[in-house]
């Protein structure tokens, strides 16, 4: 069946480091594949998405590639802000439905 | 343009009781969907609507829930009776038909307690 696999957290890291938070899935067909995230007391908000294989999605300097070899999905950011720090969300949808597969979450605190 | 409201934003009962959660979708939006995400846990489908009618609705646990959507605009999540392994965060969600790439919008979720 499908499946999202996400790595555990929490994350911490100081201001300015790299992150990587890691997606992997299961998935029959080409699904479309996204990174939500939930900043404290707010909805999940729609990161990125990308829809087929090699597509780089981008948004506030977070980015992730669609790599279907490896069947992964991680987030990347070059340079975190304590803004940043919420609860990141992989999932993976088929076309054509809206039945989204969410991983487990990751906690991202970034300390000033 | 106002986003997905659920309210409450917490709920606290105990063990037997009764609780309804609303959903108000994105205004023009047929499609309204309902998550859970336990403790810890994955983000799951509950089920899904196009207007009033229910599309799918092969993530309901069980029978102690009952979800509505009268005249295709909110909708309302009932539990009843509340279970302890029920508490955890009901998001909803909203689309309008033919939404690019599947994307939803969601609310900010409402957490039940059950003790």
């Amino acid at each position: 069946g499908n499946s999202v696999t996400q790595m555990e957290g929490p994350v911490t890291l100081s201001e300015e480091a790299f992150l990587t938070i890691n997606c992997t899935y299961t998935a029959t067909g080409y699904p479309s594949l996204f990174w939500y995230v939930q900043y404290p007391g707010e909805g999940l908000q729609l990161l990125l998405k990308a829809t087929k294989a090699d597509d780089k999605g981008s948004n506030k300097g977070f980015e992730a590639t669609y790599r279907k070899e490896t069947t992964s999905f991680h987030l990347e950011k070059g340079s975190v802000q304590v803004s940043d720090s919420a609860v990141y969300f992989c999932a993976l949808s088929h076309s054509g439905t809206y039945k989204y597969i969410f991983g487990t979450g990751t906690r991202l605190k970034v300390l000033a | 343009e106002a986003g997905v409201t659920q309210f409450p934003s917490h709920s606290v009962i105990e063990k037997g009781q009764t609780v309804t959660l609303r959903c108000d979708p994105i205004s023009g939006h047929d499609n309204l969907y309902w998550y859970r995400r336990v403790m810890g846990k994955e983000i799951k489908f509950l089920l899904h609507f196009v207007k009033e009618s229910k599309q799918d609705e092969s993530g309901m646990p069980n029978n102690r829930f009952l979800a509505e959507r009268t005249g295709g605009t909110y909708s309302t999540l009932k539990v009843q009776p509340a279970e302890l392994e029920d508490s955890g965060v009901y998001f909803c969600a909203s689309s309008p038909t033919g939404s690019p790439a599947n994307v939803l919008t969601f609310g900010a979720g409402s957490r039940l307690t059950v003790l």
